[in-house]
């Protein structure tokens, strides 16, 4: 069975500092990966993905996440921080060949303090 | 940016009545989804849709549950009798493909829905 886990409900950082947003996944097949962000108000917005390739991927706003499949994980993390990143981040894995479907964590909260 | 749009954006109900939560997709977009957040939990796939019928579906969706393309703009859900279990946040979903070259979602702003 696909699943993924965001271990921290909530980051804290300072504006400036590197953040780290955690996801590990489950996925019986070829994994697609992704990260969603939710503003307030807002629908979640896609970020970034992992298809194949570079296990480094870029996104949207400065964000890149690193893929690595001996430990099953894919975290987001950013150099520098943003007060403007404050928002719920979303861990998302699709099985490849067997679904259209994404399988979402619960969502972390990002905090950026100034 | 072109944006997934829902109606209404709460929408408070008595158990037992029948609601539809609206969701206008981007024009060009093929592929169609429900997804819901219970307060807390994972955010969870309900359907797919695509070439007017589902192409897939979770345990959740069952027969309380019904989604249409009524007029090639809007996509809509139903839910026939409403439970207290069924309060969560709804988000449709669109995206100019599917299946596995499905790369990238656009979700709308979400319809919360409160069952009393």
């Amino acid at each position: 069975a696909q699943s993924v886990a965001q271990p921290e409900d909530q980051v804290n950082v300072a504006e400036g500092n590197p953040l780290t947003v955690k996801c590990t996944y489950s996925v019986s097949g070829n994994p697609y990966l992704f990260w969603y962000v939710q503003y307030p108000n807002r629908g979640l917005q896609f970020l970034l993905k992992y298809i194949t390739g570079d296990n480094l991927v870029k996104g949207s706003y400065g964000f890149e996440a690193e893929f690595n499949k001996s430990q099953t994980s894919f975290h987001l993390k950013k150099p520098s921080a943003l007060v403007s990143d404050s928002a719920l981040y979303f861990c998302a894995v699709r099985d490849f060949y067997n679904t259209d479907k994404l399988i979402f964590g619960t969502g972390t909260r990002l905090q950026v303090f100034p | 940016e072109p944006e997934v749009t829902q109606t209404p954006s709460h929408q408070v109900t008595q158990m037992g009545q029948e609601v539809i939560l609206r969701c206008v997709p981007i024009s060009n977009h093929l592929y169609f989804y429900w997804y819901r957040q219970i307060l807390g939990q994972k955010v969870e796939f309900l359907v797919s849709f695509y070439n007017n019928e589902i192409s897939e579906k979770s345990e959740i969706f069952d027969d309380q549950f019904s989604v249409e393309r009524p007029d090639g703009s809007n996509f809509t859900l139903k839910i026939r009798s409403t439970k207290l279990e069924d309060s969560a946040m709804y988000f449709c979903a669109s995206s100019p493909d599917g299946g596995t070259t499905n790369e990238k979602l656009f979700f709308g702003s979400g319809t919360q829905l409160s069952v009393l």
